[in-house]
């Protein structure tokens, strides 16, 4: 899997967008961008994932550069209950083998969201 | 209802003791994950099992032993504890990969190992 390259911290006020950057350079062709968070004492949890276009959900906005290089989550109104460790992972999907299925998780960047 | 679940929560052990933790997943996938994450918050991958096939096997002791009685249980198995092994152990399950599906893995509360 790509090593991803994320601040240690960020912080952003309550009710603002919250943009989390991650630097991918050496990504390859079939490898998809997937974030994750780990709020306090909690197991992580999905948020996202893209190949190469844009995608929003209910929880976020991932955008993606053209040369797949970097990408950046969007809360677009952070919340207290954001506050968390946002984890930014590359890795191939679909597929055999057993490295397909697995998680490297890298140190993430903590979010603060104040009040 | 608790998708991915644990027992124990919390587990304060010696040494030398033998230990479990149990993982259940009421969400239907077909392979289940061990993860260890240690005092620096490093969060690494130990097992997978796949349909009850040990798909992955990272550089983990001997002493820790996986077993998946069936689809929807994952445990683990640690002997002679250390004080190395204390640390937040999580469960999670997925789908099984294949084209379309978003692969998203589930992970359990965590149980919090302690040896002392």
């Amino acid at each position: 899997d790509a090593k991803t390259t994320q601040p240690p911290s960020m912080d952003c006020a309550e009710g603002r967008a919250a943009n989390l950057p991650c630097n991918h350079s050496t990504i390859s062709g079939n490898e998809y961008v997937y974030w994750y968070r780990q709020i306090h004492s909690q197991g992580p949890q999905y948020i996202i994932h893209g190949l190469k276009n844009n995608e929003t959900n209910e929880m976020a906005s991932l955008i993606i550069t053209e040369d797949r290089k970097s990408s950046t989550l969007i809360l677009p109104h952070a919340t207290l209950r954001d506050t968390a460790v946002y984890y930014c992972i590359v890795r191939l999907r679909g597929g055999s083998g057993g490295s397909n299925y697995k998680l490297t998780f890298g140190k993430g960047t903590l979010l603060t969201v104040n009040p | 209802d608790t998708a991915v679940s644990q027992t124990p929560k919390y587990l304060v052990t010696q040494m030398g003791n033998d230990k479990s933790i149990k993982c259940e997943q009421n969400l239907g996938h077909d392979t289940m994950y061990w993860y260890k994450q240690d005092s620096k918050k490093f969060l690494k991958i130990m097992f997978s099992y796949n349909n009850k096939e040990l798909i992955i096997n990272e550089t983990v002791p001997n002493r820790f032993s996986p077993k998946s009685p069936d689809k929807a249980h994952l445990n683990l198995h640690i002997n002679s504890l250390e004080l190395g092994d204390s640390a937040v152990y999580f469960c999670a399950s997925s789908p099984a990969l294949g084209a379309g599906e978003r692969n998203e893995q589930f992970f359990g509360p965590g149980t919090r190992l302690t040896v002392l």
